[in-house]
């Protein structure tokens, strides 16, 4: 079976450091991978998505970049966070062609 | 650009009572409609989906939504929640097609007291 992981699960950084996250997902091939943000009373935002490994698709311009190094792992990173990334982040895949999409456990991100 | 609204932010019922959440959403073209539900501490998960035919989907744990194309809505119901219903929910509509960006709404909390 498909399984989606996230990490880290909590997240406290300081305003200007970096930022890495990383979503694996087992259990599949060649998924459609995306990056969300959740924010309170403002649903899901869609950063990024990627059809394929070196495939970055951004929906959002923001201080945040992602990158797929391989089949089935997609980044998102910042090199100087700022406050305003504070949030909940959400990586999901689907399969190529579905429209349903599976969601990881997601990241908690405080930014200082 | 396709967009979704869910009017209701948060909803209190008691334990039995009947629920119906609200969605719209703008897009004229042919779409395809979710509803995805996320538990206190668990995964973001797919409830129901409506991708065509019969107008009146129905998911998981008795919850049901309607399609009603004229009115651009998709809203949820379930005829008597329970205390396990408390949770965020969230619709969602992507246009069919190849591109596979899905717009979700805002969400609404619902508090299901017992």
């Amino acid at each position: 079976s498909q399984t989606i992981h996230q990490w880290p699960a909590t997240l406290v950084q300081p305003v200007g450091s970096p930022l890495s996250l990383e979503c694996t997902v087992e259990g599949t091939s060649n998924p459609n991978l995306y990056w969300y943000r959740q924010a309170a009373g403002r649903g899901l935002q869609l950063l990024f998505y990627s059809v394929g490994i070196g495939q970055i698709s951004s929906e959002v311009p923001q201080n945040l970049s992602a990158s797929r190094p391989q089949d089935r792992q997609f980044i998102l990173s910042s090199k100087k966070l700022l406050l305003s990334d504070s949030g909940f982040y959400l990586c999901a895949w689907s399969v190529s062609g579905s429209e349903t999409q599976y969601f990881g456990p997601g990241t908690r991100l405080l930014v200082l | 650009a396709q967009s979704v609204s869910q009017h209701n932010h948060h909803v209190i019922l008691s334990e039995a009572a009947s629920l119906e959440l609200g969605c719209n959403y703008s897009y004229g073209g042919t779409v395809n409609l979710f509803w995805y539900v996320q538990y206190p501490g668990q995964h973001l998960q797919l409830l129901l989906k409506y991708f065509s035919g019969d107008p009146l989907v129905k998911g998981i744990k008795g919850f049901e939504a309607e399609f009603i194309k004229s009115k651009f809505s998709f809203n949820l119901r379930k005829p008597s929640v329970q205390w396990s219903d408390t949770a965020e929910y969230f619709c969602a509509v992507k246009n069919s097609g190849g591109y596979q960006k899905v717009t979700f709404g805002t969400g609404t909390k619902l508090q299901v007291i017992p």
